[in-house]
């Protein structure tokens, strides 16, 4: 079955406590991002990868940092939470044409 | 991007088809329609695409206008799980590194 995977689906952490969110994709796509979605401002996107090793920032990319060593993966890391960070995070791979999948969402709540 | 309109809510009953419309009357000539849902606090879900054939998947049907400039999404028979904001989006084939936009959508319900 075509997915996205993301872990952990909710997290709880304090304010400065590194964090990675994993994702993972099994459909070969290139095209890989990172959204968070908060109340009234939809979905935002973070960073974005059009390929190993390549990866930009995306529209609100302050407080976070990507990878992308393999095609099926890539991780989004908070080195230094703060409160503004707690939002529903979602990660995406995108197919052609413009077909994008969506992982389950993680939950994010830093105090 | 061209710009949709899509209508602010509907509600269908269970059983029934819901056809939400989508109108684009901008749309370009090399512009695809796609629809996605987001069932609450889920991922967002790819539903189906068309360029100007009508389309059916196992999900539903796309239905666009002979001159493209509004397209409906018909769910044959809803079901509770349904209920969802659908999204109506227009899009190139390949549109490099724009991220996709979900505008308002149609929050649709399902009753039983």
């Amino acid at each position: 079955e075509a997915q996205v995977t993301q872990n952990p689906r909710y997290l709880i952490t304090v304010t400065g406590k590194k964090l990675t969110v994993t994702c993972s994709q099994n459909m070969n796509h290139e095209y890989m991002s990172w959204y968070r979605q908060d109340p009234g401002l939809g979905l935002r996107q973070i960073y974005y990868s059009m390929n190993v090793e390549v990866t930009d920032k995306g529209d609100v990319p302050e407080g976070y940092k990507v990878s992308r060593k393999e095609k099926r993966n890539f991780p989004l890391i908070l080195e230094s939470p703060s409160p503004n960070q707690t939002s529903l995070y979602f990660c995406a791979s995108r197919g052609l044409p413009e077909t994008q999948y969506f992982g389950p969402g993680t939950r994010l709540l830093v105090l | 991007d061209a710009k949709t309109t899509q209508p602010t809510s509907m509600d269908c009953a269970e059983g029934r088809a819901a056809n939400l419309p989508c109108n684009h009357s901008t749309i370009s000539g090399n512009e695809y329609v796609y629809w996605y849902r987001q069932i609450h606090s889920q991922g967002p879900q790819y539903i189906i695409h068309g360029l100007k054939n009508n389309e059916t998947n196992e999900m539903a049907s796309l239905i666009i206008t002979e001159d493209r400039k509004s397209s409906t999404l018909i769910l044959p028979h809803a079901t509770l799980r349904d209920t969802a904001v659908y999204y109506c989006i227009v899009r190139v084939y390949f549109s490099g590194n724009t991220p996709l936009v979900f505008g308002k959508g149609t929050r649709l319900s399902v009753i039983a």
